[in-house]
């Protein structure tokens, strides 16, 4: 394990669909972050879980969207209905504990949908 | 509130040449930590330095160089004698200290162009 996995790197779907992006943190890290990036931006918070706890949530994360993080190991982030303006890269990372850590990334699932 | 601003959007230069990102930052923390992150065309953000707020000696790794002042909010990346595979966007991020849960505030990133 070198490295944050995610699967699939690339998601077309057809608006109104549903759709469920997979991570794989480091496997020592306990925390693990989604984030979103549209063309031109940074990556913007989504949430984030301790463990199995999903202990912050950005207003960003409307109902459609939905993270678990069964056992504390891999997490899945599912988008309901899907609309146009999901249309993101979706980033996961994962870190040890504390302010004073680094996180890292995974390559992302790029979402289109048309 | 915090908040990362790169005003630089885009940068081209010449290989060889030397080119500083520049980052400014607010936040209200009197604790924080500052990074910064490349993103080459595969997608994936590598990360490249952490500085503490309470640190502001600079530093250098090769050809990589950064300026914290924290008289002026600021974060400034320098790559010295650039090279092709430098090109990347480049991104600048914050985390209070006092966010428990350490989510990172990005800027909007500078996309540097490294020519032959």
């Amino acid at each position: 394990d070198t490295g944050v996995s995610q699967d699939p790197r690339h998601k077309i779907t057809k608006r109104g669909q549903n759709v469920t992006f997979r991570c794989d943190p480091i496997s020592e890290h306990n925390r693990l972050y989604w984030y979103r990036q549209t063309l031109g931006q940074g990556p913007e918070f989504l949430t984030y879980f301790q463990n199995e706890a999903q202990l912050e949530k950005s207003r960003l994360l409307s109902d459609r969207f939905s993270a678990e993080r069964p056992k504390g190991s891999f997490s899945t982030l599912e988008i309901q209905r899907t609309e146009q303006g999901d249309s993101a890269m979706y980033l996961c990372a994962s870190s040890s504990t504390g302010g004073n850590t680094e996180a890292f990334f995974g390559q992302g699932t790029r979402l289109t949908v048309v | 509130a915090q908040k990362v601003t790169q005003a630089q959007t885009e940068i081209s230069v010449v290989e060889k040449e030397d080119v500083t990102l520049d980052c400014v930052y607010e936040t209200r923390d009197t604790t924080y930590y500052l990074f910064w992150y490349k993103q080459p065309p595969s997608g994936e953000l590598v990360f490249l330095i952490r500085r503490n707020s309470f640190d502001e000696q600079n530093e250098i790794s090769g050809r990589y160089s950064w300026n914290f002042q924290k008289s002026t909010s600021s974060f400034n990346f320098t790559i010295t004698a650039s090279q092709v595979v430098d090109s990347a966007v480049y991104f600048c991020a914050l985390r209070e200290a006092g966010n428990q849960g350490g989510k990172l505030i990005f800027g909007q990133g500078t996309e540097l162009s490294v020519k032959p």
